[in-house]
C-alpha cells in the first residue's frame, strides 16, 4: 500500500529566505510525486509533479521539488519565501501502475514580513 | 466546464438526516476522486472511479457512505443517517485517464468542495 509522509505541522521562514517542505513516500511500483498548495477557504492547487526524468521538477510560483530515490523524498523547496506563500502544503503519490492517489497529512508554511 | 464544479458548496444539515454531494468533473476526465478534509486535517482518500472499471471504494469509512457515477461523467457522493463527524470538507477532483501522456496525464484537479455541517 502506497503512504506519504510529511514530518512537519508547520514550517515558519522569514520572508527572503529559502524554504523546505519535507515529504517522504512509500510505494510498490515507480512513484508519481505531487504537491499541491492550499490557501485559506479554498480548494488544492497543483504546484508540481514528478513522473519521470530530471529529478530537479520546477514547478509554479518559483517552487521546485527534487526527487530523491534512495531516500523516498520529494521535498519542497523555494530559494526565496514571500509572504503570500504563507499557505497548507500537500505532497500526494500515485503508484504508477494505478490511479488511486494518497495525500500527506500536509504542512502549514508561516512565512514572517 | 472549465474546471471540477461541485455542490452545493455549503450544506448544513440535522443528524440522522441523508444528504447529496454533487461532482462535474473537467469535461474529457475519466478518473474522477471523492476526499474528505475534516477541520485543520489531511486528505482522507474515500473513492475514485476510472472509466468503466469497478470503483476503488477502499477509503469510505463506513456503509452510510457511498458513491456513483452515472455515465462516466457527473458523480454523486450520498451520507444516510449523517452523523456529526461526518462535518468536513468534501472535495471532488478529476484527472485525464491511462494513456494520455506523461505531460498532461495524471495530474489530479480539485474542485472548490463542499462544505457539509451536521447539527
Amino acid at each position: 500500500a502506497q503512504s506519504v509522509a510529511q514530518p512537519e505541522d508547520q514550517v515558519n521562514v522569514a520572508e527572503g529566505n529559502p524554504l523546505t517542505v519535507k515529504c517522504t513516500y512509500s510505494v510498490s511500483g515507480n512513484p508519481y510525486l505531487f504537491w499541491y498548495v492550499q490557501y485559506p477557504n479554498r480548494g488544492l492547487q497543483f504546484l508540481l509533479k514528478y513522473i519521470t526524468g530530471d529529478n530537479l521538477v520546477k514547478g509554479s510560483y518559483g517552487f521546485e521539488a527534487e526527487f530523491n530515490k534512495s531516500q523516498t523524498s520529494f521535498h519542497l523547496k523555494k530559494p526565496s519565501a514571500l509572504v503570500s506563500d504563507s499557505a497548507l502544503y500537500f505532497c500526494a503519490v500515485r503508484d504508477g501502475r494505478g490511479f488511486k492517489t494518497i495525500f500527506g497529512a500536509g504542512t502549514r508554511l508561516f512565512v514572517k514580513a | 466546464g472549465a474546471g471540477v464544479s461541485q455542490s452545493p458548496s455549503n450544506k448544513v444539515t440535522e443528524k440522522g438526516k441523508d444528504v447529496e454531494l454533487r461532482c462535474d468533473p473537467i469535461s474529457g476526465h475519466t478518473a474522477l476522486y471523492w476526499y474528505r478534509q475534516s477541520l485543520g486535517q489531511g486528505l482522507e482518500f474515500l473513492i475514485y472511479f476510472q472509466g468503466n472499471s469497478a470503483p476503488d471504494k477502499s477509503g469510505l469509512p463506513s456503509d452510510r457512505f457511498s458513491a456513483e457515477r452515472t455515465g462516466g461523467s457527473v458523480s454523486t457522493l450520498t451520507i444516510q443517517r449523517t452523523q456529526q463527524e461526518d462535518s468536513a470538507v468534501y472535495l471532488c477532483a478529476s484527472s485525464l485517464g491511462p494513456g494520455t501522456g506523461e505531460s498532461s496525464g495524471n495530474t489530479i484537479y480539485f474542485g472548490e468542495g463542499s462544505w457539509l455541517t451536521v447539527v
